[in-house]
């Protein structure tokens, strides 16, 4: 079973829509957690942090459940620019010594016009 | 430009040869990493470093990969004997401090092993 686990996609959705990924991990001890977006054939770029109180950062609000160990984030009002590969990310807890970011495969966004 | 940068951008290899890559990371950023991504696929760890130390190295790192940050600065990448499985985007990212997860990567180098 894969660490971070993520639908695919594409999601296929109309400019205006709100739209919504899941990611899970299988690693309780998991601490810190947060959505990357990558554009095509580009690096990876943090998108938000994602806390058990949930955050939201204008059109984008990410939301962490513990308890089921899943992750999410919502885009309302997509637009064209939001195109893009959404990666979760999960982390080891601080004491492990471990820094490594542990990505998902991402899920593919594809907003229409 | 102040970001990560890595050099070169693309590689294309023959089978069995060595190749190294180089990264420059975001000045004073202590921290510096090395991510290997294949397609369709998120990136996955390989290394990293606390200024000159290696403090982590994943399993995927064979011993045909070396790794150096010989002054806390600039890290290099050495493939040995090239595979077909090596071609890939590798990756650089760099984070200050000791107690953020916080990373910025690079553009990439794109490694083609024919």
């Amino acid at each position: 079973r894969k660490e971070v686990e993520q639908d695919p996609g594409p999601f296929n959705v109309p400019e205006g829509a709100t739209v919504a990924f899941n990611c899970t991990y299988s690693n309780s001890a998991s601490q810190s957690f947060f959505w990357y977006r990558q554009d095509c054939r580009k690096e990876p770029k943090l998108l938000m942090s994602v806390y058990s109180s949930g955050n939201e950062d204008g059109r984008f609000t990410a939301q962490l459940n513990r308890a089921s160990q899943y992750i999410s984030l919502l885009i309302r009002d997509s637009k064209l620019s939001d195109s893009a590969t959404y990666l979760c990310v999960v982390t080891q807890p601080m004491d492990t010594g471990r820094r490594a970011l542990t990505f998902g495969s991402g899920t593919r966004l594809q907003v229409q016009p | 430009d102040t970001g990560v940068s890595q050099d070169p951008r693309h590689k294309i290899t023959k089978r069995g040869q060595n190749v190294t890559f180089r990264c420059d990371p975001i000045s004073e950023h202590n921290r510096l990493y090395w991510y290997r991504q294949t397609l369709g696929q998120g990136p996955e760890f390989l290394t990293y470093f606390q200024n000159e130390a290696q403090l982590e190295k994943s399993r995927l790192l064979s011993d045909r990969f070396s790794a150096e940050r010989p002054k806390g600065s600039f890290s290099t990448l050495e493939i040995q004997r090239t595979e077909q499985g090596d071609s890939a985007m590798y990756l650089c990212a760099s984070s200050f401090g000791t107690d953020s997860y916080e990373q910025y990567f690079g553009p990439g180098t794109r490694l083609t092993v024919t």
